[in-house]
């Protein structure tokens, strides 16, 4: 089936550094990927969503200057944390579009900011 | 964004009894999907639901997606140790805008021995 690789699983940066997470569609073309934020023991929030070759569409309280958002090719998209910050830790969680409804997640990234 | 309302948050049961959690909304969608969600990873599609009044199994899993296109109920038959993880619905509205998933808050599933 259809699979979505995201990198890293973990990472741990200091407060003020920046880290880029990316997800990849390994054997389908996703003109459409989706970035969520998980915090423990809550549900997925979508941050944004990211269009290939296009401007992605945050959500009401994201800071698109803070959670960059880069869908260069069909089966890449990146968010990049800037300025990371103990707060944003969480577990990120992409998702890849598929054709039609059908969507594939990745296995997510667990952001500690210390 | 907006959640859909699932219950229960949480269930604790022994093996081999029946489970029963569900999702309702004040809008309609017109897809439900049920996702698990193990610790640590992202959540795998268990089943999906594309029309109204649609039910549909996966082995031990019973779905129905309810007629008013504003709920949906996920079913859990004889459950086993690794049924234990976190259940989310998600509900999908059409065809434009992406198909952006609206999550439920989730129902953590414990299953005792």
């Amino acid at each position: 089936g259809a699979v979505v690789s995201q990198h890293p699983s973990r990472v741990i940066c200091k407060s003020g550094t920046s880290v880029k997470i990316e997800c990849r569609s390994l054997d389908f073309q996703a003109t459409t990927m989706f970035w969520y934020r998980q915090f423990p023991k809550q549900s997925l929030m979508l941050m944004a969503t990211s269009n290939e070759g296009s401007k992605a569409t945050y959500e009401q309280g994201v800071e698109k200057d803070k959670f960059l958002i880069n869908h260069a090719s069909l089966t890449l998209s990146t968010l990049t944390v800037t300025s990371a910050h103990p707060e944003d830790s969480s577990f990120y969680i992409c998702s890849a579009r598929e054709g039609g409804s059908r969507v594939h997640f990745g296995n997510g990234t667990r952001l500690t900011v210390t | 964004g907006q959640q859909l309302n699932q219950s229960p948050q949480s269930m604790f049961i022994q093996e081999g009894e029946d489970v029963s959690m569900n999702c309702t909304s004040s809008s309609i969608f017109n897809t439900w999907l049920w996702y698990k969600q193990d610790p640590g990873e992202g959540p795998v599609l268990l089943i999906a639901l594309y029309k109204a009044g649609e039910l549909t199994s996966n082995g031990r899993l019973t779905a129905q997606f309810g007629i008013t296109r504003k709920d949906s109920f996920l079913n859990i038959s004889a459950s086993i140790p690794s049924d234990v993880g976190i259940y989310f619905c998600a509900g999908q509205r059409g065809n434009n805008a992406g198909n952006m998933l609206t999550f439920g808050g989730g129902t953590r599933l414990m299953v005792k021995p």
